[in-house]
């Protein structure tokens, strides 16, 4: 069965510079969810998105936008990065269909900031 | 605050044993949903199982069953004949649907090693 893509896998930036996570739900898939895990920590909820438009937003920097497409794929724009921003990002998806609402996550995206 | 705990330290299983990881959750909503997630050193994030607050039956999925106490609030997970591909981080997570959005609360996790 088709997963959650995202892109790139890993990635390394230097303070300041900027980032751009790209995420394809499942097929299907409606609504989008964009997760920071930091290092030995649990994930914690930034944005959400469903049916294109941002749907709940937690603790997400002003410095990250985010954004879902026609196609229904997001992007996760990080600018001035900093150290602290270093982390496990995953994307996740899911259906409203039913009331599970399961979110099944991607790989994640790896970020590390020099 | 926490809605999610998660408090044991690490453990140690023996391979064909069964392990129960323990989580207890904080919430007033009465409609939410209870999700476990595996997360084994690779890092990828996989889905277990899913209780419901209204379901009527403990869920199950293979060897994966979980433990739901509605009115002491707690949802353990229990994996029976523990198999090495088992070790990994476990994530106990909490849905509110009432409040409008689908947000996952995560606990802290419970590492599990699984021995030969």
């Amino acid at each position: 069965a088709a997963g959650v893509i995202q892109s790139p896998r890993h990635l390394i930036k230097e303070k300041r510079e900027t980032a751009t996570l790209k995420c394809y739900p499942i097929p299907r898939h409606d609504t989008v969810y964009w997760y920071q895990q930091g290092p030995g920590q649990d994930p914690q909820f930034l944005i959400s998105f469903y049916e294109k438009m941002q749907s709940d937003k937690g603790s997400i920097p002003d410095r990250f936008s985010a954004q879902q497409f026609s196609d229904y794929h997001s992007e996760l724009n990080m600018s001035s990065l900093e150290l602290g921003d270093s982390a496990l990002y995953f994307c996740a998806s899911s259906s409203p269909s039913g009331t599970e609402d399961t979110q099944y996550f991607g790989p994640g995206t790896r970020l590390t900031v020099l | 605050a926490q809605k999610i705990t998660q408090t044991q330290p690490g453990m140690f299983v023996q391979e064909k044993e069964a392990v129960t990881l323990d989580c207890t959750y904080d919430t007033s909503d009465p409609s939410y949903g209870l999700f476990w997630y595996k997360q084994p050193s690779s890092g990828e994030m996989i889905f277990l199982i899913y209780q419901g607050s209204y379901d009527q039956q403990n869920a199950t999925e293979g060897r994966y069953s979980l433990n739901f106490q509605k009115a002491r609030k707690s949802a353990n997970l229990v994996i029976s004949a523990s198999q090495l591909g088992d070790s990994a981080m476990y994530f106990c997570a909490m849905r509110e649907r009432s409040y409008g959005n689908n947000r996952l609360a995560f606990g802290k996790g419970n590492q599990v090693v699984v021995i030969p």
